[in-house]
C-alpha cells in the first residue's frame, strides 16, 4: 500500500492566478499521476509525472496550463495556471492502477472566483 | 485510446436488494479490471478487482464478472445496505503506452433506501 499527502486540501484563488498543488507519497514510486474530477464528474486524467523527464500529458491537457515537476521519486507537483472559473474541480494525485491497486491522495478543492 | 463506458449513471435500490452496474472497454488488450468506491468527500477506494485470466472473483458481497470476448464486467452487490450508498467507478488500462495509466468510466451513483 501507499500513503499520500496531498496539499492544500482546499483553496479559494482568483480568476488569473496559479495554484501549486503538493503531493508526497510515503515509499518510491516509477509514475505518480495527476487526475482532474469536475464536480459530478468522473477522473480525468490529466498528466503522468515521470520522474527525470517530462510529464507525459493526456489529450486536452498541455503543460503551458498544468506544468509539473517530479523532483525525485517520493514528490510531485501540479500547477493549475492563469485559472478560469472553469478550472473549479478537485485534482487528485494518484500511485499506482494499471496492474495493482491505486492510491490517491486525499484531494484539492480549488475553487475559482 | 480505451474508451471506457458505464452503465446506468444512477441506480437507486431498496436495502437487501441487489445492485448490478455494467462497464464495456475498447481495448481488447486490456487485462486488469478494477472497481472503485468513492464517498462523498473523500478519495476513490478500490473495492474489488479482476484480471483477464479468470471470470469471476467475489469478495463477500461483491462480486465482479468478466467477458473478455464482449469486452464488458460487471460488479454485483448483493444484500445492500444504506452504507453501501456511493459512486462506483470502473476503469481498464489501455495497452498504449505500456498498462501504465488508468481510465475510468462515467460512475454509477447507487442509493440505496432503507
Amino acid at each position: 500500500s501507499a500513503v499520500i499527502s496531498q496539499k492544500p486540501s482546499r483553496d479559494i484563488c482568483q480568476r488569473g492566478t496559479s495554484l501549486t498543488i503538493q503531493c508526497q507519497v510515503d515509499s518510491q514510486v516509477t509514475m505518480m499521476f495527476w487526475y482532474r474530477q469536475q464536480p459530478g464528474q468522473s477522473l480525468t486524467l490529466i498528466a503522468t509525472a515521470n520522474q527525470g523527464s517530462e510529464a507525459t500529458y493526456e489529450s486536452g491537457f498541455v503543460i503551458d496550463k498544468f506544468p509539473i515537476s517530479r523532483p525525485n521519486l517520493t514528490f510531485s507537483t501540479l500547477t493549475v495556471s492563469n485559472m478560469s472559473p472553469e478550472d473549479s474541480s478537485i485534482y487528485l494525485c494518484s500511485v499506482g492502477g494499471s496492474n495493482t491497486e491505486a492510491f490517491f491522495g486525499q484531494g484539492t478543492r480549488l475553487t475559482v472566483v | 485510446g480505451e474508451n471506457v463506458e458505464q452503465h446506468p449513471s444512477t441506480l437507486s435500490v431498496q436495502e437487501g436488494d441487489s445492485a448490478v452496474i455494467k462497464c464495456t472497454y475498447s481495448d481488447s488488450a486490456s487485462n486488469y479490471f478494477p472497481w472503485y468506491k468513492q464517498e462523498l468527500g473523500k478519495r476513490p477506494q478500490l473495492i474489488i478487482d479482476i484480471r483477464s485470466n479468470v471470470g469471476e472473483k467475489k469478495d463477500q458481497r461483491i462480486a465482479v464478472t468478466l467477458n473478455k470476448t464482449a469486452k464488458h464486467f460487471s460488479l454485483h452487490i448483493t444484500e445492500t445496505q444504506p452504507e453501501d450508498s456511493a459512486v462506483y467507478f470502473c476503469a481498464a488500462p489501455p495497452f498504449s503506452g505500456g498498462y501504465n495509466k488508468l481510465i475510468f468510466g462515467a460512475g454509477t451513483r447507487l442509493a440505496v433506501h432503507p
